[in-house]
Order: structure tokens, then C-alpha cells, then sequence
């Protein structure tokens, strides 16, 4: 069966640090891999995805994540923080046979401090 | 990127009533779309899928008269929350992919902002 980890339920870093987000997924077929953003009272929003090709992808406000199968992992990272990256993160696999089941983690809230 | 929009973004009402939430695809057609909830500080659970002009599908334990799920058009699915109790508040979701753009030929998900729904 599928299942998506998110390691942390809550990430605090300052403003200006590294930030990394954890996930790690379990997939028989290769799986399409999705980060979303979500604020507080908002739907979520694609922050970037894997799908083929190169594993180092790039997202939308500075995010990237990097696919590696090896370890059946798909962190998110950025360089710096801002203050406006305070939201919760959620990583998703998504399987390709029989319609694309989307399976979410249980989502990692970042804290930025000031 | 395509948009998905949900109607209302805030509910309240009493027990017993019911609610009826819109999800619209505002620029392209969705032959599916999904609904989740969501309880505080938690990930999304999918309650069913909406397929236009059938029967959704529902999620193992979601009650199909509690929650009427209509997916009359290409643009528009309802989700009706039958003689609402205050166990039924939460933040509902609807999403749907675009099967017109490359996303959805990988399960990339477009979602509507959510509505909260309260009921007293």
C-alpha cells in the first residue's frame, strides 16, 4: 500500500535560516510526488511537483524539493525563511494506475520567528 | 494554473438544517472532482469522488445520506450536508484536476479555498 510520512508535525526556524520539510513515501509503482502550501482558512496551493525528468525541482517562492529514490524521499527546502512562509505543508503521492489516487501526509506546520 | 472556487467560505447554521457547499471549475471542465474534510490541525480526508453526470464514489465510513454529493455539470459539483449536526462542523475542500494542461496526466490537484462550516 501507499503511504506518505511527514517527519514533524511542527517546524519553527527564524527568519533568514534554512528551512526543511521531511517526507518520505512508499509507493509500489513510481509515483508522482506533490508539495502543497496551505493558510490558515485557505484550500491548498501547488508549491512545486516531480514528475520526470531531472529530481531537482523547483517551486514557486523559493522552494525546491529534490526526488531521491533511494531513499524514497521528496524534502522540501529553502535557503531562507520569511516570515510569510508560515503556513502548513503538506507532501503527496499521487498513483498513476486506475485514475490517480492522491494520498496526502499529515502536513508540517512552519513557524517563522521574527 | 487553473481555478477552483468553493461557495460559501463561511457557514454557520442550526442543527438540524442543511447546508449546501459549491465547488466550480472557473476555467476548464472537471469531469471529477473530490471532497475532502479536514478537522483542526489535521491532513485532508477524502470523503468521496464526483463524477459528472453519475453517482460519486464514496470513501469508506462517509455516510451517502449525510453527505449528498450532485455533479450535475462539467463546472460545478455540490455537496449538501443533510440535518447537520454540530459533530459535521469542520473545513470542507473540493479540488479537481484539469485533464486539458499536463498536470492532469499526473494527478496534480487544483483546489478551492474551503469552506468552514459551523453549526450550532
Amino acid at each position: 500500500a501507499q503511504s506518505v510520512t511527514q517527519l514533524g508535525s511542527h517546524v519553527s526556524v527564524s527568519e533568514g535560516a534554512l528551512v526543511l520539510l521531511r517526507c518520505n513515501y512508499s509507493s509500489s509503482v513510481p509515483p508522482y510526488l506533490f508539495w502543497y502550501v496551505q493558510y490558515p482558512n485557505q484550500g491548498l496551493q501547488l508549491l512545486l511537483k516531480y514528475t520526470t525528468g531531472a529530481t531537482l525541482v523547483k517551486g514557486i517562492n523559493g522552494f525546491e524539493a529534490e526526488f531521491k529514490k533511494s531513499e524514497t524521499s521528496f524534502h522540501l527546502t529553502k535557503p531562507s525563511a520569511h516570515m510569510s512562509d508560515a503556513a502548513e505543508y503538506f507532501c503527496a503521492v499521487s498513483i498513476g494506475t486506475g485514475g490517480f489516487k492522491t494520498i496526502f501526509g499529515a502536513g508540517t506546520r512552519l513557524f517563522v520567528k521574527a | 494554473g487553473a481555478v477552483v472556487s468553493q461557495h460559501p467560505s463561511r457557514v454557520i447554521c442550526k442543527s438540524g438544517t442543511s447546508v449546501k457547499i459549491e465547488c466550480r471549475s472557473l476555467d476548464f471542465q472537471a469531469t471529477t472532482m473530490f471532497w475532502y474534510r479536514q478537522f483542526p490541525k489535521q491532513s485532508l480526508m477524502l470523503m468521496a469522488t464526483s463524477n459528472e453526470g453519475s453517482k460519486a464514489t464514496y470513501e469508506q465510513g462517509v455516510e451517502k445520506d449525510k453527505f449528498l454529493i450532485n455533479h450535475a455539470s462539467l463546472t460545478l459539483s455540490t455537496l449538501t450536508v443533510t440535518s447537520a449536526h454540530p459533530e459535521d462542523s469542520s473545513f470542507y475542500i473540493c479540488s479537481a484536476r484539469d485533464l486539458t494542461s499536463g498536470g492532469g496526466n499526473t494527478g496534480e490537484l487544483f483546489f478551492g479555498e474551503g469552506s468552514r462550516l459551523t453549526v450550532l
